[in-house]
């Protein structure tokens, strides 16, 4: 069965970087992508960026750009997530969910999502 | 970006009525290729969200008929027919048409 298992929870202090992993399993690695999205305390979701793990292309949200990378290791079928410069609004839960970008352009699944990764950032 | 816009942002039900929320877009949902790229997605308390539909109307397996989706363009409707005690969570509609994905505010459907 497909499952995609995040890292613990991070504590981190503000000007640091944080790096959380989503490890695959139960399908081929390379036949989806995966997109990032987080969640603040008590507040909605927020779309973060994508990365194919086929051929390693990132797509970034505006709001992210320069201060986020996303990477694959396909020998272990890990996707990770880092961001820099790490501020107090940034403390969230960070997910990673399977996703398909098709050759129209559009991202769907979203059907399988890791379980959340804490991530606290405080002085 | 897109704005998607749910209403109401709280909905307290009873249990066996009906639910139903609202979200609209800021831009037409249809792409390029006819399809409308609108999901639904449920999160219960400490979970991960759950996606329940997807391009507006498909239910997703194992998901219970009591959840449908409708709308077009860029007014779209999650109905629950019958709100039972497990539905208590947030529900969210997110766009994948426009680049980058947008999600609504979410929607607490909770137990009156």
């Amino acid at each position: 069965q497909v499952q995609l298992v995040q890292s613990g929870a991070e504590v981190k202090k503000p000007g640091a970087s944080v790096k959380v992993s989503c490890k695959a399993s139960g399908y081929t690695f390379t036949s989806y992508g995966i997109s990032w999205v987080r969640q603040a305390p008590g507040q909605g979701l927020e779309w973060m960026g994508w990365i194919s793990t086929y051929n390693r292309n990132t797509n970034y949200a505006q709001k992210f750009q320069g201060r986020v990378t996303m990477t694959t290791d396909i020998s272990t079928s890990t996707a990770y997530m880092e961001l820099r410069s790490l501020r107090s609004d940034d403390t969230a839960v960070y997910f990673c969910a399977r996703v398909l970008r098709g050759v129209n352009n559009i991202l769907t699944g979203y059907y399988y999502w890791g379980q959340g990764t804490l991530v606290t950032v405080s002085s | 970006d897109v704005v998607m816009t749910q209403s109401p942002l709280s909905l307290p039900v009873t249990l066996g009525q009906p639910a139903s929320i609202s979200c609209r877009s800021s831009q037409s949902l249809v792409y390029s290729d006819g399809n409308t790229y609108l999901n639904w997605f449920q999160q219960r308390p400490g979970q991960s969200p759950r996606r329940l539909i997807y391009k507006v109307s498909n239910r997703d397996s194992g998901v219970p008929d009591r959840f449908s989706g409708s709308g077009s363009g860029t007014d779209f409707t999650l109905k629950i027919s019958r709100v039972e005690a497990e539905d208590v969570g947030v529900y969210y509609c997110m766009q994948g048409t426009h680049w980058p994905g947008t999600f609504g505010q979410g929607t607490k459907v909770e137990i009156k």
